[in-house]
């Protein structure tokens, strides 16, 4: 089976940092995206980690350690914009699908 | 400009009726998805395809059809079996190597009511 576990709602002042945690269970790995998405609008690609390590992409950061199955975002020099939420999936082996975490509502406060 | 298209974005529709949702894609991917999106529960897939004329079911699929009839278009139907169908629906695709990234579509907001 699969299971997706992320903070449901986080909270961060403008022009700070925030770390976004995802663990997660699942019979088989093909990589971990993150998705970013307002509240009533599409979600758009952030990031994709399939090796362990960082990806650094501008103010967006994301780290994966395969072994602890555990995945985290960073978001640096906060700004209003980034108030959305964010949603881990994990792409399964063999279907070539997502399977999605229920996402964290982060709240950027001036 | 290159992209996916859902339509309408809001759909009103009386308990008991069928009722198809469209997504085009112009991106020339091979794969698309349609998913569903409660509050609270996050994407939860329906159906997927890979390649015209063949499509698999997702993890609650139960009350929805599909067809892929052509490459560019993935329509998903809503049928009066589905016990809760007021959702957001949100369509994508993808190439299908295992870098492949997936793009959304801008979703439609079903009220079943």
């Amino acid at each position: 089976g699969q299971n997706i576990d992320q903070p449901t709602e986080m909270t961060a002042t403008e022009g700070a940092i925030v770390q976004i945690n995802c663990t997660y269970q699942t019979s088989g790995f093909n990589g971990l995206f993150w998705y970013q998405q307002h509240a009533g609008e599409a979600p758009t690609f952030l990031s994709y980690n399939v090796l362990d390590g960082l990806e650094e992409k501008g103010r967006f950061s994301s780290f994966l350690s395969r072994s602890k199955g555990y995945s985290y975002l960073l978001l640096k020099e906060l700004q209003m914009k980034d108030s959305a939420s964010y949603l881990c999936a994990v792409r399964r082996t063999g279907a070539n699908n997502l399977f999605f975490g229920t996402g964290t509502r982060l709240t950027v406060i001036p | 400009d290159g992209g996916i298209t859902q339509s309408p974005k809001y759909l009103f529709r009386k308990e008991g009726q069928n009722v198809t949702l469209s997504c085009e894609q112009n991106l020339n991917h091979d794969a698309m998805y349609w998913y569903r999106q409660d509050p609270g529960q996050g994407l939860r897939l329906i159906y997927y395809s890979q390649i015209v004329n063949d499509f698999q079911k997702g993890d609650i699929a139960e009350g929805y059809s599909v067809s892929r009839e052509k490459k560019e278009s993935f329509p998903l139907t809503v049928t009066s079996a589905q016990k809760n169908p007021t959702a957001f629906y949100l369509c994508a695709s993808s190439g299908v190597t295992s870098t492949d990234t997936q793009y959304f579509g801008p979703g439609t907001r079903l009220t079943v009511l």
